[in-house]
């Protein structure tokens, strides 16, 4: 699976919008950009994923440039509970498992 | 949905002890997943289960690593004799084992090795 690079931590004011940047430079056509995320003590949650065009859930929207080498995680409004550890993952087409890095620590203060 | 289901959420044991995780995956998930997560780290696969029979356990220490999902449905994970190293949180996931279809994690087991 591509390798992803992501800022170690970020901060957004409560009610403005996040996003989360992700390289992926070395991403190739069968792979797919997953994010999840990881509140304190929690197991990690899912939250979207792409492999070329924008997604956009109840929960965040997905942004990925034309060439697929980077993309971005918004969260539009940013809540105090949106405080967590955000991953953005690469994944084979085929594949199953994820292979988590060490993420963003997304901070949202009042 | 329910989700999935781990036990106990705490664990403290001394090294050279064993010490056993469960998990109930959601229902109809054909494939699981054992993940360990040390402080300050991402998951690291351990294992990954499609039914009954393993994927891969390629990063599994098996020397004292064991984990089986029998009946393929629940799942144990089992740590003899544990080491201090081995102190992080177990994470269980679980997926319908189609391709691309979201994991969906546990809240994990913390264990600590005294």
């Amino acid at each position: 699976d591509a390798k992803t690079t992501q800022p170690p931590s970020m901060d957004c004011a409560e009610g403005r919008a996040a996003n989360l940047p992700c390289n992926h430079s070395t991403i190739s056509g069968n792979e797919y950009v997953y994010w999840y995320r990881q509140i304190h003590s929690q197991g990690p949650q899912y939250i979207i994923h792409g492999l070329k065009n924008n997604e956009t859930n109840e929960m965040a929207s997905l942004i990925i440039t034309e060439d697929r080498k980077s993309s971005t995680l918004i969260l539009p409004h940013a809540t105090l509970r949106d405080t967590a550890v955000y991953y953005c993952i690469v994944r084979v087409v085929s594949g199953y498992a994820l292979n988590f890095g060490k993420g963003t620590s997304l901070l949202v203060t009042p | 949905e329910a989700g999935v289901a781990q036990s106990p959420r705490y664990k403290i044991i001394e090294k050279r002890q064993s010490v056993a995780f469960w998990c109930n995956p959601i229902s109809g998930h054909a494939t699981l997943y054992w993940y360990q997560q040390i402080l300050g780290q991402g998951p690291k696969l351990l294992i990954q289960f499609q039914n009954n029979g393993v994927v891969d356990d390629s990063q599994l220490p098996k020397d004292r690593f064991s984990a089986e999902r029998l009946k393929g449905v629940d799942s144990t994970l089992k740590i003899q004799p544990a080491k201090l190293e081995d102190s992080a949180v177990y994470l269980c996931a679980s997926s319908l084992g189609q391709n691309n279809s979201p994991l969906h994690f546990g809240n994990g087991t913390r264990l600590t090795v005294t």
